[in-house]
């Protein structure tokens, strides 16, 4: 069964830490691996990510993809409040269709 | 604002009512999804459209919904005789088949229902 596991579930952070976020997929007919970040509203889109070992990067978020190993990393320098928010991980698959699926996500909280 | 667009915001309904959505995409994007989200969970892939034509429906998406694309523009999902397991988010997005691998799918603010 195709599945997308982001780790951690959780995760409080104060002003100005590192963070890294985990995703890790088995998905058939991988097309590209997405990073949304959602605040009780719709994903918003941060990185799409299609070959191994190039690493993406805006401002303080970067991310990027082993296809090998099968997974994704996103990380924030420097955090600030702002940034709390959940953040989902998708894959595009199924061939042609190139619908999304999606992990659970990682729940940010970053502190003053 | 060109980015998607989803009307209502929000809906509340009781059980056995039918609810419409509607979903405006990004203007000259091809493909459209809907999606439907739960408390703490990632989306949930519903059905996509490529221009009007229906191309793919989840087995999550019963009989009692149905989705439209009459014009390969806006988009409507219905749900029939609602029942309280259909309280959820649901998502659309647009893309633009072209793009090959880089296809990125943009969402819009989604509708929530909730089904008393």
């Amino acid at each position: 069964e195709d599945k997308v596991v982001q780790s951690p579930l959780s995760l409080v952070v104060h002003e100005g830490d590192t963070v890294t976020l985990n995703c890790s997929y088995e998905v058939t007919n991988f097309r590209s691996l997405l990073w949304y970040k959602q605040e009780k509203k719709a994903p918003t889109f941060l990185f799409m990510l299609t070959s191994s070992g190039i690493e993406k990067k805006s401002g303080r978020l970067s991310s990027i993809l082993d296809k090998k190993e099968l997974f994704s990393i996103l990380n924030i320098t420097a955090t600030q409040t702002g940034d709390s928010a959940v953040y989902l991980c998708a894959v595009g698959y199924g061939g042609a269709t190139n619908k999304l699926i999606f992990g659970t996500g990682t729940l940010l909280a970053v502190q003053p | 604002d060109t980015g998607v667009s989803q009307d209502p915001r929000h809906k509340i309904t009781k059980r056995g009512q039918n609810v419409t959505f509607r979903c405006d995409p990004i203007s000259e994007h091809n493909r459209l999804y809907w999606y439907r989200q739960t408390l703490g969970q990632g989306p949930e892939f519903l059905t996509y459209f490529q221009n009007e034509a229906q191309l793919e429906k989840s087995r999550l998406l019963s009989d009692r919904f149905s989705a439209e694309r009459p014009k390969g523009s806006f988009s409507t999902l219905e749900i029939q005789r609602t029942e309280q397991g259909d309280s959820a988010m649901y998502l659309c997005a647009s893309s633009y088949l072209g793009q090959g691998a880089r296809e990125t799918q943009y969402f819009g603010p989604g509708t929530r229902l909730l089904v008393l």
